[in-house]
């Protein structure tokens, strides 16, 4: 199993540029999720999904879309990048979304710079 | 709302020395707790978690925890720390029905010669 796996690993995005973040896990979860990540703050989460076709919207959901049309991927698109989104952003996943009880899998995350 | 909260931010203990991490967490009810660790350039690994039973737990790499409901607590513990404990530590609670964790802020760890 390689896990949740994410790319790029890191991205330089000019403000007002859009890109979508990978996320991918090979284990059958049902609960996949995004955090960002900055000094100070810890983890926050930005959007999570509770199975194929269902989302929903975290803490910090502004500025960012995402979709999960399949079981395995959960992208993550920043529709027009600013400064503010300057952050790590890591996927994670678990295998179910009923329950915080199961440990929740953590990719590597990516390393994004808005200029 | 549930929060927590990890009052140091930095911590610097010489190798072979105790440790202890603070966690302070806001919940209705009695939560599900955790402890994660992240290394530099990492992801999160999961040390040791909390749902009921008994308050003192283990986790890994010698790690363990004690809940104190009374004072909304979930300190992190090692007796002896190793060099490549350095890392930084985040408490995070889980919510009881559906899956959404929330982070504390994360202390940072550092482990003298």
């Amino acid at each position: 199993n390689a896990g949740v796996t994410q790319t790029p690993k890191f991205q330089v995005l000019k403000t007002g540029q859009s890109m979508t973040l990978q996320c991918a896990q090979d284990m059958n979860h049902e609960y996949m999720s995004w955090y960002r990540q900055d000094p100070g703050m810890g983890l926050r989460l930005i959007h999570y999904s509770v199975g194929a076709g269902i989302t929903d919207q975290g803490e910090v959901p502004n500025g960012y879309n995402v979709s999960r049309s399949t079981t395995e991927d959960f992208p993550l698109r920043l529709l027009s990048a600013a400064p503010s989104q300057t952050s790590v952003y890591f996927c994670a996943s678990s295998r179910t979304a009923t329950s915080s009880r199961y440990e929740q899998y953590f990719g590597p995350g990516t390393r994004l710079t808005v200029t | 709302a549930q929060s927590v909260t990890q009052p140091d931010i930095h911590i610097t203990v010489s190798e072979g020395a105790s440790l202890e991490l603070r966690c302070n967490y806001s919940y209705g009810a009695t939560p599900y707790l955790f402890w994660y660790v992240q290394s530099p350039g990492q992801g999160l690994q999961l040390l040791l978690k909390y749902f009921s039973g008994d308050t003192l737990v283990q986790g890994i790499k010698g790690f363990e925890a004690e809940f104190k409901r009374s004072q909304s607590s979930f300190n992190l513990r090692k007796p002896s720390v190793h060099w490549s404990d350095a890392a930084e530590y985040f408490c995070a609670v889980g919510a009881i029905a559906g899956n959404m964790l929330t982070f504390g802020g994360g202390t940072r760890l550092m482990v003298k010669p």
